[in-house]
């Protein structure tokens, strides 16, 4: 079993409707989480940084975390076709091992 | 502010051959990582540095794979003799240090195929 489990879709939606995306992990120690964005043949892009349990919401973008059921979430208000791209969750215990999910592909159709 | 520049973009070798890559990070980011993502995974650490010192190289191949950081700003991976199952995308990273080293920027990656 993975450390962290992530579903790679494919997720396709209209534009305009909320993206939902999830990540679960197994490793109680991890404290920092993060997501990113990465398009085709690029990089990945953070996009959100959080620590701990709680909320954090950037514009149309609101990262969530749940230590107790150790599950964090992001989701992507008003869709854009600009949004497609693969969404990677991150996590680390309190350095710089990166522990990533596999990515989930999201397309926002026009 | 420029990010992570890595080159080349893209890189077709054949197999045994050596290949290199390069990273220059961002300006005032003293910490510096490789990274290996192969097609539909997450990013895999290679090795990691600290200034010029390789701190973590611990997932590094080391019989194939070598890296070095002179001067402690860019740096360079090589691969020699090159392997099929090396054909992925290589990228580079770089973040502050001093508790912030788990927020990592990404640089471009270099898509490597060995035919």
């Amino acid at each position: 079993q993975k450390e962290v489990e992530q579903d790679p879709g494919p997720l396709s939606v209209p534009e305009g409707a909320i993206v939902s995306l999830n990540c679960t992990y197994s490793n109680s120690a991890f404290q920092y989480f993060m997501w990113y964005r990465q398009y085709s043949r690029k990089g990945p892009e953070l996009l959100m940084y959080t620590y701990s349990s709680g909320n954090k919401e950037d514009g149309r973008f609101t990262a969530q975390v749940d230590k107790s059921s150790k599950y964090i979430s992001l989701f992507i208000r008003d869709s854009q076709p600009s949004d497609s791209a693969t969404y990677l969750c991150a996590m680390s215990e309190n350095d710089y091992k990166l522990s990533f999910g596999a990515g989930t592909t999201v397309t926002v159709r026009a | 502010e420029a990010g992570v520049v890595q080159s080349p973009r893209y890189k077709i070798i054949e197999k045994k051959q050596p290949v290199a890559f390069w990273c220059n990070p961002i300006s005032g980011h003293n910490t510096l990582y490789w990274y290996l993502q192969n097609l539909g995974q997450g990013p895999e650490l290679l090795i990691r540095y600290e200034n010029e010192e390789a701190v973590d190289d611990s997932q590094l191949p080391k019989d194939r794979f070598s890296a070095e950081r002179l001067k402690g700003v860019d740096s360079t991976l090589k691969i020699q003799p090159a392997e099929l199952g090396d054909s992925a995308v290589y990228l580079c990273a770089s973040s502050f240090s001093s508790g912030r080293e788990n927020e990592q920027f990404f640089g471009p990656g270099t898509r490597l195929t060995v035919l």
